[in-house]
This record gives structure tokens, sequence and C-alpha cells, in this order.
């Protein structure tokens, strides 16, 4: 059985830019979650994807966006990059729609730094 | 709103120790609490899960406390090895945060040999 996995793993983008990560679920998971880890903190939910449809949104401002595609892989996009939003970022899936967080299995994340 | 506290944010300990990691919670109306483990390059893993009407859950050398009324749980490692050496971190669900996990920064554990 494959786990999450992510990609790329480390990326380097410029102030203003766009960028697209990319999630591929655990065989037979449905949910997805993003979450934005800044250094030295606690991850911080962004949203979250069940069956194709956004079930669930942090509080993040629109220029972050997401896909969840029929085989339940997943982007995440991000537009007008700003310094802020160096990080690393995780995705979990889940087996069902996880309306209580419960059974979420991350990958190993991607590191966005912005400059 | 619900905001998560772990203390010490770093701890170091001779291997062989017991050891306590601290998480405190500010809104009592939890779902439940996680206990993750997070190793560089590799994510983040989940280690124990207390419901709101469990107080303490154990796997293997591991055992999590949970005391809604104080907003406090704790993780007690055993017999500590360096393979513990990690980031541990807290997570709680509550109807507050519409069910998502609202985590705290993580205590960096290392174990010396």
């Amino acid at each position: 059985e494959t786990g999450v996995t992510q990609s790329p793993t480390h990326l380097i983008k410029t102030r203003g830019q766009q960028v697209t990560l990319r999630c591929s679920s655990q065989s037979g998971h449905n949910t997805v979650s993003w979450y934005q880890q800044a250094l030295g903190q606690g991850p911080q939910f962004i949203f979250q994807y069940y069956r194709e449809e956004e079930n669930g949104r942090g509080n993040f401002p629109p220029r972050f966006s997401g896909l969840q595609f029929p085989n339940y892989s997943s982007e995440l996009n991000v537009n007008a990059l700003e310094l802020d939003d160096s990080a690393l970022y995780l995705c979990a899936s889940s087996p069902r729609r996880n309306l209580q967080s419960l059974e979420q299995y991350f990958g190993p994340g991607t590191r966005l730094t912005v400059t | 709103k619900q905001e998560v506290t772990q203390i010490p944010a770093a701890l170091s300990v001779p291997e062989g120790e017991n050891l306590v990691l601290n998480c405190s919670f500010t809104d009592s109306a939890i779902y439940n609490l996680q206990w993750f483990r997070q190793d560089p390059g590799k994510g983040l893993t989940s280690l124990l899960l207390i419901q709101s009407s469990q107080r303490e859950q154990t796997s293997g050398r591991l055992n999590a406390s949970l005391d809604k009324s104080s907003g406090r749980s704790t993780l007690y490692i055993a017999a500590s090895q360096p393979g513990d050496s990690a980031t541990y971190l807290c997570a709680v669900s509550s109807p507050d945060s519409n069910y998502q996990l609202i985590w705290g920064a993580g205590t960096k554990l290392i174990i010396k040999p």
C-alpha cells in the first residue's frame, strides 16, 4: 500500500509568482486536507476536499485554492506569492469524510521558499 | 478561540530516562486530542488519540492523559531511546474550530545516547 506522497520536495519562488503543489493520497482514501506549517510553528489548516468538493476551509485568503481529481489526488495553488508564504506545506489523506479530523495520514511535505 | 500551547519548546534528556511532555488548551469543549510525532523529511505520524470521554491512552512506551477541566494533556515516554528524538505536537479538535485540528507549536525532544 503506497502512502501519501507530495511533489516537489523543495521549491524556491519569487514574490508575486504562482505555485502549484501536488499530493497523491493513500490508496482508498477519498479525503485530502492541506496544512501550512511555518518554521517553529504547528500546522495551520488551509482546506479539505472530499470527493472533489471543498469540505471546509481555514483562515486563508482566496489566493490559496485547491483541486481534487477523480483519483482523489489533489493540488494546492497559491497565487501572488508573499514572503510569509514560505513554509512547509503538508497534505493528509483520510479514508472518509473527516469531520472529526481522525485517521489522517500525512505526506512528507513540500518546503516552499519565497524570496 | 481555541489555542494550544506546548511547553517546553525543546527538551534534551539522557537515554533511558522517563519524561513528560505537556500540552495545554484554552477551551475545554474539545472533541478529541491527538499527539503526533514529526521527523524531518518524513511528515507527521499520529501516536495517540484521546476522545473527550477518555482520560488516557497507551501505546507501548507511550501514555497520554487528558484532563479537560484543567485544559491539559501530558505525553509520558518511558525508558527513552535515541530513536525517540523528534518533534512532538499535540492537536485538538473542537466545535469551536469546526472540528478541524488546532495545533501546538511542538516540543523538540533530543535523547542523548
